[in-house]
């Protein structure tokens, strides 16, 4: 079946402009994560949903950072007012409840670059 | 508040066995689990310990000691293509997943 998919795969914009990033998790997962990576390090926790709702939303690093995900499925990071801090790649993991394991499915990610 | 320590860059031959360390400090620990990320592709699940002990699936093996904050991924029998970075991470009571830095494994011929 389809793994994570992730739209764009790449988004250059400019510094103060709005981004959207989507993500369509593998279906039937009801847990949705997004994580983003700067060159060199590991996955930075951002946001977790469980179903529609936002179950932690501890990482998002301020306001100006907001996702949703309002018909339990696709979900979609958007960030405000970009700053160059922003760029990194910005990764989507899903997982089944079921998953003993709690084996994260991750997409491809998106790349974002703010000039 | 939460860290991670693993080395930053491990390097062997073909063949051989490696084994990359991984200690924690954590407010909550619900697991360990180890991801494979090649060079511009997506994390890809390898392994996970919620319990004391060795996990073993196929070349890979994982352990893990919660009373020492400790863990390790286990290569055996390594292949050119295990070549990629490697990233311990620590599940947290949401599931959602603390990690580390980042081990970069070079395999040689």
């Amino acid at each position: 079946g389809a793994g994570v998919s992730q739209t764009p795969s790449n988004k250059v914009t400019e510094k103060g402009k709005y981004v959207e990033l989507r993500c369509d998790p593998i279906s039937g997962h009801t847990a949705l994560y997004w994580y983003r990576q700067s060159l060199g390090q590991g996955p930075e926790f951002l946001i977790y949903f469980q179903g529609t709702g936002a179950a932690d939303d501890s990482g998002l690093p301020n306001d100006r950072f907001f996702a949703v995900r309002p018909e339990g499925s696709v979900s979609t990071l958007k960030i405000q007012r970009t700053e160059r801090g922003d760029s990194a790649v910005y990764l989507c993991a899903s997982s089944s409840r079921d998953s003993p394991y709690n084996e994260q499915f991750f997409g491809p990610g998106t790349r974002l670059t703010v000039l | 508040g939460q860290s991670l320590e693993q080395p930053s860059e491990v390097t062997a031959v073909e063949g051989a066995i490696v084994q990359i360390n991984c200690t924690y400090q954590t407010s909550g620990f619900y697991g360990l689990s180890w991801y494979q990320q090649h060079d511009g592709g997506a994390p890809t699940f390898l392994s996970y310990n919620a319990l004391d002990g060795l996990e073993e699936t196929g070349r890979f093996s994982s352990f893990l000691s919660r009373s020492d904050s400790y863990g390790y991924l286990l290569l055996q029998e390594l292949q050119m293509k295990d070549s990629a970075s490697y990233f311990c991470a620590v599940r947290g009571n949401t599931g959602k997943l603390i990690f580390g830095q980042g081990t970069t494994l070079q395999v040689k011929p």
